[in-house]
């Protein structure tokens, strides 16, 4: 167990909706990292977020969108949803700023998002 | 651009043995090296993290190598236990101008069988 949460486990929705995915850090870490993981393109990087304000973005189309609260935990939200967005989606949380530094990251268990 | 090409794709190997997975990058500017171990269906779980400074790294059976000349990094498992099976992934990790960017591997799946 990395400590790390997210909510819901699975989630399955149809073209055209909108979802939101939830992640609480380890206790301590103000860093939350978003993935997607999906069977042809591999592990991708998303977006973080450190104490709040965003630091760094990756490959994550305008439909998804992110945000960290007061309380640290962070929310992925998915949009006009597509059939290619069906992946895992993965959290992670560590104590850095930014991924420059070379600190441990800790993944949830992932979030499995089925769009049919 | 930058890329990241690990291999071989997949391997197969008696439990017991040692193996070797490798990754070569063109990642610039070079920030750190990481290396992940991957269950099916699992999060990914740092084995090792290296920076520009650093050419092995440990971790009980895992080592890690990093030769930044030639941009080359190798993973070594010692004495393979069946629950090494899982995919194993490179990510490097490029420093900008207040920013980074994280370049994956695809991953190598090992399968370590009695």
């Amino acid at each position: 167990d990395s400590g790390v949460t997210q909510t819901p486990k699975h989630l399955i929705t149809a073209t055209g909706q909108r979802v939101t995915l939830r992640c609480s850090p380890r206790s301590g870490d103000l860093s939350v990292y978003w993935y997607q993981q999906s069977l042809d393109q591999g592990l991708q990087f998303l977006i973080q977020y450190y104490n709040g304000e965003e630091r760094a973005k990756g490959n994550i189309l305008e439909r998804f969108s992110a945000q960290q609260f007061p309380d640290l935990h962070s929310e992925l939200n998915l949009s006009s949803l597509e059939l290619g967005d069906s992946a895992l989606y993965f959290c992670a949380s560590s104590v850095a700023i930014t991924n420059r530094e070379a600190d441990t990251q800790y993944f949830g268990p992932g979030t499995r998002l089925t769009v049919l | 651009k930058n890329q990241v090409e690990q291999s071989p794709q997949s391997l197969i190997i008696l439990e017991g043995k040692n193996c070797t997975l490798q990754c070569n990058y063109t990642v610039s500017p070079f920030s750190n090296l990481r290396w992940y171990k991957q269950d099916t269906g699992r999060g990914p779980v740092s084995l090792t993290i290296m920076t520009f400074s650093e050419n092995t790294k440990s971790n009980g059976r895992y080592t890690a190598t990093l030769d930044a000349d030639t941009k080359q990094s190798s993973l070594h498992i010692t004495a393979s236990q069946l629950s090494d099976s899982a995919s194993y992934i490179c990510v490097v990790s490029a420093s900008g101008a207040g920013s980074y960017q994280l370049t994956f591997g695809k991953g190598t799946k090992l399968s370590v069988i009695p």
